[in-house]
């Protein structure tokens, strides 16, 4: 079966500090990998997906980065954080079968605050 | 206009009640479509999908209603555990990026 890892859980970053946070997933090939941001109290965010190794569409200009050097490995990344940085980052993979759609699992989440 | 739309609530009902919520979508090419269920500080997690008219999964319901464009998502017989913020999510297209996420209602069942 698939799994999704997201790690850490939590998460207390200064201000200015660099930031990796790290998604895998398991049982799958290929997937199709996706970082979200959840701030307080609001809906999804997306700001990255990737469809293969390398290959990285950013949805929202802003601090941060993404990397996929693996096929089941994606990575967010800030060289500095902002206050403005602090949320619920969730990595999702998504279950495709003949071009159909079956939806996200999520990641247990990364909770981010900046201090 | 929003792909998603959804109703924030908060819905606030009794045990055992019955509870709907409605979710309108934008795009009429919008092929699948799902409910997600996300407890308080949590992760997502898949309730229910929907690809024809409905689906019946124990105490939930989720309708489709192309015509109109809105999909909505009935608990029968409300348990505590019931309290939630639900997700409405549509597929709109093929590509990679074609998930659209509504902002969520969020539910709280009351002793």
């Amino acid at each position: 079966s698939q799994t999704i890892h997201q790690w850490p859980a939590t998460l207390v970053q200064p201000v200015g500090s660099p930031l990796s946070l790290e998604c895998t997933v398991e049982g799958t090939s290929n997937p199709n990998l996706y970082w979200y941001r959840q701030a307080a109290g609001r809906g999804l965010q997306l700001l990255f997906y990737s469809v293969g190794i390398g290959q990285i569409s950013s949805e929202v200009p802003q601090n941060l980065s993404a990397s996929r050097p693996q096929d089941r490995q994606f990575i967010l990344s800030s060289k500095k954080l902002l206050l403005s940085d602090s949320g619920f980052y969730l990595c999702a993979w998504r279950h495709l079968r003949d071009r159909v759609s079956y939806g996200y699992t999520f990641g247990s989440g990364t909770r981010l605050t900046v201090v | 206009r929003k792909e998603v739309e959804q109703d924030p609530g908060p819905f606030n009902v009794p045990e055992g009640a019955t509870v709907a919520f409605n979710c309108t979508y934008s795009n009429s090419a919008s092929q699948s479509f799902f409910w997600y269920r996300q407890d308080c500080r949590k992760e997502p997690k898949l309730l229910m999908s929907v690809y024809s008219s409905g689906n019946e999964d124990g105490r939930f319901t989720a309708q489709l209603n192309r015509a109109s464009q809105y999909i909505s998502l009935l608990i029968r017989d409300s348990k505590l555990s019931d309290s939630a913020t639900y997700l409405c999510v549509v597929n709109v297209g093929t590509g990679a990026n074609n998930l659209f996420f509504g902002t969520g209602t969020r539910l709280t069942v009351i002793p």
